[in-house]
């Protein structure tokens, strides 16, 4: 069974700090993946998906990056404002089934 | 246009209940997706259905849990028998395509069994 792993699990950082979530799967036959944002008791906001024949995505402040060589993918937010303060899941599948499996989530607290 | 909707959005049933769970996805999303997420945890696969056929249900805890999409649009949950491990949120995604386009995500479903 595909396991994911965020690393780290919370991060605090200051207002206008550059920062980067990381994500990995153990089974690297990755062939799409999204990030997404939760804000708590709230749903999930899709950010960004690489589908299979991308390498990168990037959206305003936020770029991510898939390395499927290695099942790793990065999540990089430039600037970073209180507002970003959520929880950031990343989430793949293989190109054997739809199944999709999420990681556990990276908590990230913007200090104004 | 309306996203993905769920309901009831707070179920607390007793256990030994049933409880049907209801998603209505976005206009025109053939595929659907049904997932349960425990507090702190990302949300855990159970089915996936391709216009009304169930193409994958291997996620799915045990035989009291089931789904259907009869029509290929509305989607219900069905958890019979409930017990107090069900409880947890209860969410559902649609998508475009049959393979792998973006997911977009309803609000989920509050299940609690006392």
């Amino acid at each position: 069974k595909q396991e994911v792993t965020q690393i780290p699990a919370a991060l605090s950082v200051p207002e206008g700090e550059n920062l980067v979530l990381n994500c990995s799967f153990t089974d690297s036959a990755i062939y799409n993946l999204q990030w997404f944002r939760q804000d708590p008791g709230k749903g999930l906001t899709s950010l960004l998906l690489i589908q299979s024949s991308q390498r990168e995505q990037t959206s305003g402040r936020l770029n991510a990056s898939l390395d499927k060589s290695s099942g790793r993918s990065t999540l990089y937010i430039a600037a970073s404002q209180p507002g970003d303060s959520a929880t950031y899941l990343c989430a793949g599948g293989s190109n054997t089934g739809n199944q999709f499996y999420f990681g556990t989530g990276t908590s990230l607290t913007v200090i104004p | 246009g309306a996203g993905v909707s769920q309901s009831p959005r707070y179920k607390v049933t007793k256990r030994g209940q049933d409880v049907a769970l209801r998603c209505d996805p976005i206009s025109g999303h053939v595929s659907l997706y049904w997932y349960r997420q425990a507090l702190g945890q990302g949300p855990e696969f159970l089915t996936y259905f391709n216009y009304e056929a169930q193409q994958d249900k291997s996620g799915l805890p045990n035989d009291r849990f089931s789904a259907e999409r009869p029509e290929g649009s509305i989607s219900t949950l069905t958890i019979q028998r409930t017990e107090q491990r069900d409880s947890a949120m209860y969410r559902c995604a649609s998508s475009y395509g049959t393979s792998w386009h973006e997911q977009y995500f309803g609000p989920g479903t509050r299940l609690t069994v006392t």
